[in-house]
């Protein structure tokens, strides 16, 4: 089956920094990759997602990209702020289910 | 829309017994998943339902089990506790015609099995 795996597991950046969390697959039939952010407590939420036929999206001051190539997909968050701190989740969708990674906790230091 | 709903949204039981959880998706949602989340695993993809079938199953035991009724809700049962059940339990529905849809999540059922 896929085979999802997301680094790095623990983030923090100064308010203002740039973060990147990266997702690899492995199975070449994914064709659907969302984002999600779950807070403290909280179901996580779709940020952004992106389709295999894609290679890049943006929404505002996150943005995703995908390398369907070498099978990586990476989320962006630019102009960094505290209440960007949560946990992130990537995923990949193989036509039959969803498989997940196992998350990157960010932590933005004002 | 009203979002996707779950009850109860906290749970304690002991070993041996059994639960029930119940997941309302999302009006006109026809499908439903359900992941057990814990801090080591991650999201781990339980069984989705569409339109009252089950159409795919993760690699849980058979102590796990679901359903789904014809207004798209859907309960799992989960029989036999044991103390490695203790998890947050998260179902979220899309509409499903195709497979890939957008998943939307409920605020999950935290289990704690004594």
């Amino acid at each position: 089956g896929e085979n999802v795996e997301q680094h790095p597991s623990t983030l923090s950046v100064q308010e203002g920094d740039s973060a990147v969390i990266k997702c690899t697959y492995s199975d070449s039939a994914s064709n659907y990759f969302p984002w999600y952010k779950q807070e403290l407590g909280k179901r996580p939420q779709l940020i952004i997602d992106i389709r295999s036929n894609v290679g890049e999206k943006k929404d505002q001051r996150i943005a995703v990209t995908l390398n369907k190539t070498a099978k990586h997909f990476s989320l962006h968050i630019t102009e960094t702020q505290p209440e960007d701190s949560a946990v992130y989740f990537c995923a990949a969708n193989t036509g039959n289910q969803f498989y997940f990674g196992t998350g990157t906790s960010l932590t933005v230091i004002p | 829309k009203a979002g996707v709903t779950q009850t109860p949204r906290y749970l304690i039981k002991t070993r041996g017994q059994q639960v029930t959880l119940s997941c309302s998706p999302i009006s006109g949602h026809r499908s439903v998943s359900w992941y057990q989340q814990t801090p080591g695993q991650g999201l781990q993809f339980l069984f989705e339902y569409f339109s009252e079938t089950q159409r795919n199953k993760g690699n849980f035991p058979g102590r796990f089990s679901g359903r789904q009724f014809s207004n798209s809700r859907s309960e799992m049962n989960v029989s036999t506790l044991e103390l490695g059940d203790s998890a947050l339990y998260l179902c979220a529905s899309s509409l499903a015609g195709t497979r890939a849809d957008t998943q939307y999540f409920g605020p999950g059922t935290r289990l704690t099995v004594l």
